[in-house]
C-alpha cells in the first residue's frame, strides 16, 4: 500500500511571497488532515477534510492560509502572504476514519527568509 | 493550554533494557490514544494505539498502558534496541477528529 505523498519536500521563500503544498492521501482514505509542526513542538491541526468537505478549520489562519480538496482525493494548502512565523514542517495525514490511526506523509519543510 | 503532556523531553536507555515513555492528558472526552515514532526528516509513523475501553494493548516489543482515572498512559519497549532511537509522540482524540499531540520525548538507546 502506497503511503501519503507530499511535495515539495523543502521550500525556501521570502516573507510576503506565496507558497503551495500538495498532498495525495492513501487510496480510499476519506479523511485528510493538514498539520503544522514548529520545531520542538508536536504537530497541530490546521484543517480537516471529510471527502471534499471541511470538517474543522477552526485553527486555520484564514487571512493567509487556504486549503482545498477537490474530488475528495488530492489536497493543496496555500499560504499567501507568508510570514516569518510560518517557518515549520507542514504534514499531511489521512485516515479511513473512526478508530483508525492517521498515517502521515514526510512533510514539507518551509523556511521563510 | 496543553491537553496532552509529555513531561520528559529525553530518555536514555541501554540496549536490551526496558524503555518507559509517559504521557498525561487533561481532556476526559478523549477516547483514543496513540503513539507515533519520528525519525529526522521523516513524518510520524504510527506505532500502537489503545481505545478508552481497554487498559492495555500489546504489539510485539511494544505495550501501551492506559490509566483513565489518572489520565495517564505509558509506552513500554522491551527489549530496547538501538533502532528504537527516535522522537516518540503521544497523541489523543475523540475518534475521527484531529489528533492532539504532546511535545515528544527523544529516546536514545545505546549499545
Amino acid at each position: 500500500e502506497a503511503g501519503v505523498a507530499q511535495s515539495p519536500r523543502y521550500k525556501i521563500i521570502e516573507k510576503r511571497q506565496s507558497v503551495a503544498f500538495w498532498c495525495n492521501p492513501i487510496s480510499g482514505h476519506a479523511t485528510l488532515y493538514w498539520y503544522q509542526q514548529i520545531l520542538g513542538q508536536g504537530p497541530k491541526l490546521l484543517i480537516q477534510f471529510q471527502n471534499n468537505g471541511v470538517v474543522d478549520d477552526s485553527q486555520l489562519p484564514k487571512d493567509r492560509f487556504s486549503a482545498e480538496r477537490l474530488k475528495g482525493v488530492d489536497s493543496t494548502l496555500k499560504i499567501q502572504p507568508a510570514k516569518l512565523e510560518d517557518s515549520a514542517v507542514y504534514l499531511c495525514a489521512s485516515s479511513p476514519g473512526g478508530y483508525q490511526p492517521q498515517h502521515f506523509g514526510d512533510g514539507t519543510r518551509l523556511s521563510i527568509l | 493550554d496543553q491537553q496532552v503532556k509529555q513531561n520528559s523531553p529525553s530518555l536514555s536507555v541501554q540496549e536490551g533494557r526496558i524503555s518507559i515513555l509517559n504521557c498525561d492528558y487533561t481532556n476526559s472526552m478523549f477516547d483514543y490514544f496513540l503513539w507515533y515514532k519520528k525519525y529526522p526528516a521523516e513524518g510520524p509513523t504510527f506505532l500502537i494505539s489503545i481505545s478508552s475501553i481497554k487498559d492495555k494493548n500489546e504489539d510485539g516489543r511494544f505495550t501501551v498502558f492506559l490509566n483513565k482515572s489518572a489520565k495517564h498512559l505509558s509506552l513500554h519497549i522491551v527489549p530496547s534496541q538501538p533502532g528504537d532511537s527516535a522522537v516518540y509522540f503521544c497523541a489523543a482524540n475523540q475518534a475521527g477528529t484531529a489528533l492532539i499531540f504532546g511535545k515528544g520525548t527523544t529516546l536514545s538507546v545505546s549499545s
